[in-house]
């Protein structure tokens, strides 16, 4: 398996501007989790979801921020408008559920580097 | 809720040198614990995780971890450090969410370099 693939790997973009973050989840796995890693607040869950229903969103900063997850094998996380502070690593992962059988690691990808100028 | 704590913001050791890397846990009911490992501009890799059994739990690259419920810990371990093994290391405790499957609470992460 390739693992998680997340795209873009590098995206600059200017602060208003709308992104889109996308990510395929191991294929198989029934839970993928967003992430964003900063040096000031360290790595944060923003949102998961359980077979492609969102659990929970708690973590996500404001309405500026939306995920989605069309079917099982793609999740999009998207920013509109952008903003400077939004500038960090954004990392998805994915795992199988307690249904599978025992307590399962996450499987990150290898994140989304986002600049906002 | 579920936490763990990272005391160490960074360690250093000689290569060759036996290296720990500390985590303190707090769980209400059984623990299910982590670590992982992440290189720079690289997402997070599993090292091993602690369900039952052993307390001294076997992982990749060498790496090690010991359960000990009285003192809430779980340190990671090396018996003889590489230079390569230079990374951000996260302690992870599994929340207790109906629902959650596998929702992990994370660390702030401890800086482990290791010197010729």
């Amino acid at each position: 398996d390739a693992g998680v693939i997340q795209s873009p790997r590098h995206e600059v973009t200017e602060m208003g501007q709308e992104v889109t973050l996308r990510c395929k989840p191991i294929s198989g796995h029934d839970y993928l989790f967003w992430y964003r890693q900063t040096m000031m607040r360290g790595l944060e869950l923003l949102i998961y979801f359980n077979n492609n229903v969102p659990i929970d969103d708690s973590g996500m900063p404001e309405d500026r921020f939306s995920a989605k997850m069309p079917n099982a094998s793609f999740s999009t996380l998207k920013i509109q408008p952008s903003e400077p502070r939004d500038s960090a690593v954004y990392f998805c992962a994915s795992s199988l559920g307690p249904l599978a059988g025992g307590i399962n690691e996450q499987f990150f990808g290898p994140g989304t580097r986002l600049t906002v100028l | 809720a579920q936490s763990v704590a990272q005391p160490e913001d960074q360690v250093n050791v000689a290569e060759g040198n036996p290296l720990t890397v500390k985590c303190t846990y707090s769980v209400s009911g059984n623990p299910y614990l982590f670590w992982y490992v992440q290189y720079p501009n690289r997402g997070l890799q599993f090292l091993l995780k602690y369900i039952t059994g052993d307390n001294l739990v076997k992982g990749s690259y060498g790496f090690e971890a010991e359960f000990n419920k009285s003192q809430t810990s779980f340190h990671l371990k090396k018996p003889s450090a590489l230079v390569s093994d230079s990374a951000l290391y996260f302690c992870a405790v599994r929340d207790l969410v109906t629902g959650g499957g596998n929702k992990l609470t994370f660390g702030t992460g401890t800086q482990l370099k290791v010197e010729l």
